[in-house]
């Protein structure tokens, strides 16, 4: 069955610092990955996605993820974290064919000032 | 391109009582259409699934009859939550699906309260 972990619940990072945030899925084929972000009381913003080609996918706000088959997983990473970036993060797979997702349960990130 | 609006933002309803909420994709058409649940500090939840013209296909432990799915047309949806009680308060998203394509684009979101 398919399955998405986000193993951390809540991270606190420093204004400046590097960031990443862990994603590991489990799917019998290439998934199609996403990476959200959802501040308080609002809908979903899509930071990036992969489907196929380059496993390093850039996406907004300078975010960036990583796609390692090997590892089953595709972390989020920012070099340096702002204020507003503060909110929680929801990894999700897709699945060819149902158009269906399956969220993580989410991190909920907070930056020190 | 690609927006999905959802209507009403905010709703409050006594217990008993119905409540609609609607999913419009405004600049393409929807051949599938999703509703999601999320409680406070949680992750999004698929409730059901809807494609134009046909009934909704519910994920397990949803009640069908509960919450009535409508998909009259390529660019509406509509959730109905039926005698709403205070445990149906929650934040609830649609997202809408080109079928050629595997990407969601996900409404605003509806916060419901029963009270």
């Amino acid at each position: 069955a398919q399955s998405v972990t986000q193993p951390d619940i809540h991270i606190t990072v420093s204004e400046g610092a590097s960031l990443e945030l862990r994603c590991n899925y489990s799917y019998g084929a290439t998934p199609y990955l996403f990476w959200y972000v959802q501040s308080p009381g609002q809908g979903l913003q899509l930071l990036l996605k992969y489907f196929s080609g380059d496993t390093l996918v850039q996406g907004i706000k300078g975010f960036e993820a990583e796609f390692k088959r090997s590892q089953s997983s595709f972390n989020l990473r920012k070099p340096s974290v702002h204020w507003s970036d503060a909110a929680e993060y929801f990894c999700a797979v897709g699945a060819s064919g149902t158009y269906k997702y399956i969220f993580g349960t989410g991190t909920r990130l907070k930056v020190l000032a | 391109g690609a927006v999905v609006s959802q209507h009403p933002s905010r709703v409050i309803c006594k217990s008993g009582t119905s409540v609609k909420i609607e999913c419009r994709s405004l600049d393409f058409q929807a051949t599938t259409m999703f509703w999601y649940r999320q409680f406070p500090k949680q992750s999004l939840m698929l409730m059901a699934t809807s494609n134009e013209g046909s009934k909704a296909t519910y994920e397990q432990g949803v009640e069908k009859d509960k919450f009535l799915i409508n998909h009259a047309s390529l660019t509406l949806s509509t959730l109905t939550v039926t005698s709403a009680h205070p445990e149906d308060s929650s934040f609830y998203i649609c997202s809408a699906n080109q079928r050629r394509y595997d990407e969601q684009y996900f409404g605003p979101g509806t916060r419901l309260t029963v009270t």
